[in-house]
Protein backbone atom coordinates (compact mmCIF):
# COMPACT_ATOMS: atom_id res chain seq x y z
CA UNK A 1 0.00 0.00 0.00
CA UNK A 2 0.81 4.03 -0.30
CA UNK A 3 1.36 4.40 3.50
CA UNK A 4 1.62 2.43 6.85
CA UNK A 5 -1.34 0.39 7.83
CA UNK A 6 -2.20 -0.79 11.24
CA UNK A 7 -4.88 -2.63 12.32
CA UNK A 8 -6.83 -2.90 14.40
CA UNK A 9 -7.75 0.72 14.49
CA UNK A 10 -9.57 0.22 17.76
CA UNK A 11 -9.26 -2.38 20.19
CA UNK A 12 -11.19 -2.77 24.05
CA UNK A 13 -10.13 -5.95 26.19
CA UNK A 14 -10.53 -7.00 29.44
CA UNK A 15 -7.40 -6.59 32.36
CA UNK A 16 -5.52 -10.06 31.76
CA UNK A 17 -6.14 -10.84 28.45
CA UNK A 18 -3.93 -10.87 25.47
CA UNK A 19 -3.78 -8.72 22.54
CA UNK A 20 -1.94 -8.30 19.16
CA UNK A 21 -1.55 -5.47 17.12
CA UNK A 22 -0.19 -5.85 13.53
CA UNK A 23 1.65 -3.15 11.29
CA UNK A 24 1.91 -3.01 7.53
CA UNK A 25 4.78 -1.34 6.66
CA UNK A 26 5.57 0.63 3.49
CA UNK A 27 7.08 -2.14 0.96
CA UNK A 28 10.98 -1.75 0.64
CA UNK A 29 10.94 -0.04 3.85
CA UNK A 30 13.81 -1.73 6.12
CA UNK A 31 13.19 -0.14 9.23
CA UNK A 32 10.08 -0.59 11.47
CA UNK A 33 9.18 1.22 14.98
CA UNK A 34 7.12 0.95 17.75
CA UNK A 35 5.91 3.27 19.60
CA UNK A 36 3.49 4.35 22.20
CA UNK A 37 1.45 8.06 23.09
CA UNK A 38 -0.78 7.31 26.26
CA UNK A 39 -3.26 10.16 27.10
CA UNK A 40 -1.30 13.38 27.34
CA UNK A 41 1.74 12.27 26.68
CA UNK A 42 4.42 12.05 24.35
CA UNK A 43 5.25 9.36 22.29
CA UNK A 44 6.93 6.71 23.67
CA UNK A 45 9.83 4.54 21.75
CA UNK A 46 8.88 0.52 22.27
CA UNK A 47 11.12 -1.73 19.95
CA UNK A 48 12.89 -0.84 16.35
CA UNK A 49 13.26 -3.69 13.88
CA UNK A 50 16.34 -3.03 10.92
CA UNK A 51 16.54 -5.52 8.16
CA UNK A 52 17.81 -8.74 9.24
CA UNK A 53 19.24 -7.32 12.60
CA UNK A 54 18.30 -8.37 15.72
CA UNK A 55 15.84 -5.83 17.17
CA UNK A 56 16.55 -3.03 19.50
CA UNK A 57 14.03 -4.07 22.37
CA UNK A 58 15.33 -0.90 24.77
CA UNK A 59 12.04 0.59 24.68
CA UNK A 60 9.77 -2.62 26.10
CA UNK A 61 8.34 -1.46 29.28
CA UNK A 62 8.01 -5.36 30.61
CA UNK A 63 8.68 -8.63 29.98
CA UNK A 64 4.77 -8.92 28.33
CA UNK A 65 5.37 -6.86 25.54
CA UNK A 66 7.11 -8.36 22.40
CA UNK A 67 6.89 -7.89 18.74
CA UNK A 68 8.24 -9.80 16.22
CA UNK A 69 8.93 -9.17 12.34
CA UNK A 70 7.31 -11.76 9.62
CA UNK A 71 10.03 -11.92 6.33
CA UNK A 72 10.96 -8.34 6.93
CA UNK A 73 8.14 -7.18 6.05
CA UNK A 74 4.61 -7.13 8.40
CA UNK A 75 5.38 -6.91 12.40
CA UNK A 76 2.91 -7.64 15.05
CA UNK A 77 2.97 -6.12 18.86
CA UNK A 78 1.94 -8.67 21.39
CA UNK A 79 0.71 -7.49 25.04
CA UNK A 80 0.18 -10.83 27.32
CA UNK A 81 -2.04 -10.07 30.61
CA UNK A 82 -3.00 -6.47 29.54
CA UNK A 83 -3.01 -4.36 32.40
CA UNK A 84 -5.11 -0.69 32.62
CA UNK A 85 -1.75 1.49 32.08
CA UNK A 86 -1.40 -0.58 28.89
CA UNK A 87 -4.06 2.01 27.51
CA UNK A 88 -2.35 3.98 24.72
CA UNK A 89 -2.31 4.87 20.93
CA UNK A 90 0.20 2.08 19.44
CA UNK A 91 1.49 4.05 16.38
CA UNK A 92 4.14 2.15 13.76
CA UNK A 93 6.15 3.67 11.59
CA UNK A 94 8.53 2.72 8.57
CA UNK A 95 11.16 4.12 6.90
CA UNK A 96 13.46 3.11 3.95
CA UNK A 97 16.61 3.39 5.60
CA UNK A 98 17.55 4.17 9.19
CA UNK A 99 18.58 7.76 8.29
CA UNK A 100 17.82 11.21 10.41
CA UNK A 101 16.47 13.04 7.49
CA UNK A 102 12.67 12.90 7.94
CA UNK A 103 11.84 9.31 6.35
CA UNK A 104 9.51 8.30 8.96
CA UNK A 105 6.08 7.22 7.89
CA UNK A 106 3.78 6.78 10.97
CA UNK A 107 0.39 4.75 10.75
CA UNK A 108 -2.47 5.86 11.89
CA UNK A 109 -2.28 3.92 15.28
CA UNK A 110 -4.38 1.77 17.24
CA UNK A 111 -6.15 2.73 20.01
CA UNK A 112 -6.01 0.60 22.95
CA UNK A 113 -8.40 0.44 25.71
CA UNK A 114 -7.94 -1.60 28.85
CA UNK A 115 -10.65 -2.62 31.07
CA UNK B 1 15.30 11.36 32.48
CA UNK B 2 13.41 13.34 29.17
CA UNK B 3 16.10 13.99 26.67
CA UNK B 4 13.24 16.27 24.76
CA UNK B 5 11.83 18.90 26.02
CA UNK B 6 9.04 20.56 24.87
CA UNK B 7 7.69 22.79 28.19
CA UNK B 8 4.84 24.59 26.40
CA UNK B 9 1.80 22.39 26.33
CA UNK B 10 0.03 24.73 24.57
CA UNK B 11 0.52 28.18 22.52
CA UNK B 12 -2.50 30.26 20.72
CA UNK B 13 -1.83 32.17 17.76
CA UNK B 14 -4.06 35.11 15.49
CA UNK B 15 -4.55 34.08 12.41
CA UNK B 16 -1.45 35.62 9.76
CA UNK B 17 0.97 36.27 12.74
CA UNK B 18 3.92 33.60 13.24
CA UNK B 19 3.85 30.74 15.51
CA UNK B 20 6.90 29.57 17.36
CA UNK B 21 7.21 26.36 18.70
CA UNK B 22 10.54 25.67 21.34
CA UNK B 23 11.94 22.51 21.88
CA UNK B 24 14.79 21.98 24.28
CA UNK B 25 17.56 18.42 24.16
CA UNK B 26 20.03 17.54 26.31
CA UNK B 27 22.18 14.77 24.12
CA UNK B 28 24.96 16.37 22.18
CA UNK B 29 25.12 13.53 20.35
CA UNK B 30 21.94 13.88 18.69
CA UNK B 31 22.55 14.29 14.49
CA UNK B 32 18.99 15.45 13.06
CA UNK B 33 16.15 16.82 14.47
CA UNK B 34 12.66 16.97 13.20
CA UNK B 35 9.30 18.50 13.79
CA UNK B 36 5.98 16.28 13.20
CA UNK B 37 2.48 17.39 13.31
CA UNK B 38 -0.27 15.32 14.61
CA UNK B 39 -4.02 15.69 14.61
CA UNK B 40 -6.38 13.74 16.56
CA UNK B 41 -7.27 9.98 15.56
CA UNK B 42 -4.01 10.20 12.93
CA UNK B 43 0.22 9.29 13.24
CA UNK B 44 2.37 11.90 12.98
CA UNK B 45 2.91 13.50 10.08
CA UNK B 46 6.72 14.63 9.02
CA UNK B 47 6.90 18.35 8.27
CA UNK B 48 10.54 19.37 8.43
CA UNK B 49 14.27 18.30 9.51
CA UNK B 50 17.79 19.99 10.20
CA UNK B 51 21.11 18.35 10.21
CA UNK B 52 22.81 19.08 13.05
CA UNK B 53 25.43 20.83 10.71
CA UNK B 54 23.21 23.15 10.13
CA UNK B 55 21.38 26.20 11.94
CA UNK B 56 18.27 26.88 9.27
CA UNK B 57 16.23 24.83 7.32
CA UNK B 58 13.20 26.59 5.48
CA UNK B 59 10.01 24.73 3.94
CA UNK B 60 7.54 27.62 2.46
CA UNK B 61 6.19 28.61 5.79
CA UNK B 62 7.93 26.11 7.74
CA UNK B 63 11.72 27.40 9.30
CA UNK B 64 13.34 25.30 11.74
CA UNK B 65 15.95 26.73 13.71
CA UNK B 66 18.56 24.97 15.60
CA UNK B 67 21.01 26.55 18.18
CA UNK B 68 23.71 23.79 19.22
CA UNK B 69 24.99 25.83 21.98
CA UNK B 70 22.12 25.97 23.93
CA UNK B 71 20.89 22.44 23.11
CA UNK B 72 17.91 24.39 21.36
CA UNK B 73 15.83 24.22 18.42
CA UNK B 74 12.58 25.93 16.96
CA UNK B 75 9.92 25.72 14.76
CA UNK B 76 8.48 29.27 12.92
CA UNK B 77 5.42 28.84 11.55
CA UNK B 78 4.57 32.09 9.49
CA UNK B 79 1.87 33.05 8.39
CA UNK B 80 -0.19 30.95 11.14
CA UNK B 81 -3.11 29.54 9.55
CA UNK B 82 -6.41 27.62 11.04
CA UNK B 83 -5.27 24.63 9.41
CA UNK B 84 -2.15 24.37 11.17
CA UNK B 85 -4.17 23.56 14.24
CA UNK B 86 -2.62 20.28 15.50
CA UNK B 87 -0.04 18.86 17.84
CA UNK B 88 3.37 19.54 16.96
CA UNK B 89 6.30 17.07 18.33
CA UNK B 90 10.09 17.56 18.35
CA UNK B 91 12.08 14.97 18.03
CA UNK B 92 15.86 13.63 17.67
CA UNK B 93 18.00 11.59 16.12
CA UNK B 94 21.35 9.54 17.16
CA UNK B 95 23.33 6.66 16.38
CA UNK B 96 20.61 4.15 17.90
CA UNK B 97 18.59 5.79 14.55
CA UNK B 98 15.32 5.76 16.71
CA UNK B 99 13.09 9.10 17.29
CA UNK B 100 12.90 10.26 20.55
CA UNK B 101 10.12 12.87 20.43
CA UNK B 102 8.87 15.58 23.19
CA UNK B 103 5.71 15.55 25.47
CA UNK B 104 4.18 17.85 22.40
CA UNK B 105 2.36 21.68 22.34
CA UNK B 106 -0.73 21.87 21.18
CA UNK B 107 -1.29 25.38 18.58
CA UNK B 108 -4.40 26.64 18.12
CA UNK B 109 -4.36 29.45 15.33
CA UNK B 110 -7.73 31.66 16.20
CA UNK B 111 -9.39 32.84 12.73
Amino acid sequence: GAGVSQSPSNKVTEKGKDVELRCDPISGHTALYWYRQSLGQGLEFLIYFQGNSAPDKSGLPSDRFSAERTGGSVSTLTIQRTQQEDSAVYLCASSLAPTGGGSYTFGSGTRLTVV
Amino acid sequence: DQQVKQNSPSLSVQEGRISILNCDYTNSMFDYFLWYKKYPAEGPTFLISISSIKDKNEDGRFTVFLNKSAKHLSLHIVPSQPGDSAVYFCAAVGSARQLTFGSGTQLTVLP
